[in-house]
């Protein structure tokens, strides 16, 4: 099963980017790379998702390695609000099961004021 | 808005009894999947639901079962609970593509005694 790695927790000071890696060496070459994240007491929400180019949106970037092993979740500028658990997993493009939908503990992101 | 509904925030059972617990989605989402959530073990996937009466097992289903009669619900029984089984419990929804979100519920917190 193609899993990923995160640190367990990072701190960024409020107003300044956060850049959150994943680890993902066993990625398959059709896995799109998924982020989420848990605010406190809710489920975890949908931030961004991307397969091989680089993507923005309105909450976030991602930056995802040539080799795909690895990506990048960019906060431009941290606020409190985005104190969260971030979760970086990977999907299948076919519908074959649970195996690819491993969340993980993820990285807790402290946001200094 | 796009939901997902759990049917108890928090429940509080003893030790042998019968717990359903319900989640309920109105995006006409073909998959369907419950996870728990403890400390340290972030969330981990039970069971996976690709289609009505449909299911696959995801890293814990011990103790546990599902039901999926209807494509719009999907429970989770745990047929005789018991302590180690207390957790916070997350339903999500996707469409089968890889591409797709997966969308939340607030979860359940189930206590059992």
């Amino acid at each position: 099963d193609a899993k990923t790695t995160q640190p367990n927790s990072m701190e960024s000071n409020e107003e300044e980017p956060v850049h959150l890696p994943c680890n993902h060496s066993t990625i398959s070459g059709t896995d799109y790379i998924h982020w989420y994240r848990q605010l406190p007491s809710q489920g975890p929400e949908y931030v961004i998702h991307g397969l091989t180019s680089n993507v923005n949106n309105r909450m976030a970037s991602l930056a995802i390695a040539e080799d795909r092993k690895s990506s990048t979740l960019i906060l431009h500028r941290a606020t409190l609000r985005d104190a969260a658990v971030y979760y970086c997993i990977l999907r299948s493009p076919l519908n074959t099961g649970a195996n690819n939908l491993f969340f993980g503990t993820g990285t807790r992101l402290t946001v200094i004021p | 808005d796009v939901k997902v509904t759990q049917s108890s925030r928090y429940l509080v059972k003893r030790t042998g009894e019968k717990v359903f617990l319900e989640c309920v989605q109105d995006m006409d989402h073909e998959n369907m999947f419950w996870y728990r959530q403890d400390p340290g073990l972030g969330l981990r996937l039970i069971y996976f639901s690709y289609d009505v009466k449909m299911k696959e097992k995801g890293d814990i289903p011990e103790g546990y079962s599902v039901s999926r009669e209807k494509k719009e619900r999907f429970s989770l029984i745990l047929e005789s609970a018991s302590t180690n089984q207390t957790s916070m419990y997350l339903c999500a929804s996707s469409v089968p593509r890889g591409t797709g979100e997966l969308f939340f519920g607030e979860g359940s917190r189930l206590t059992v005694l």
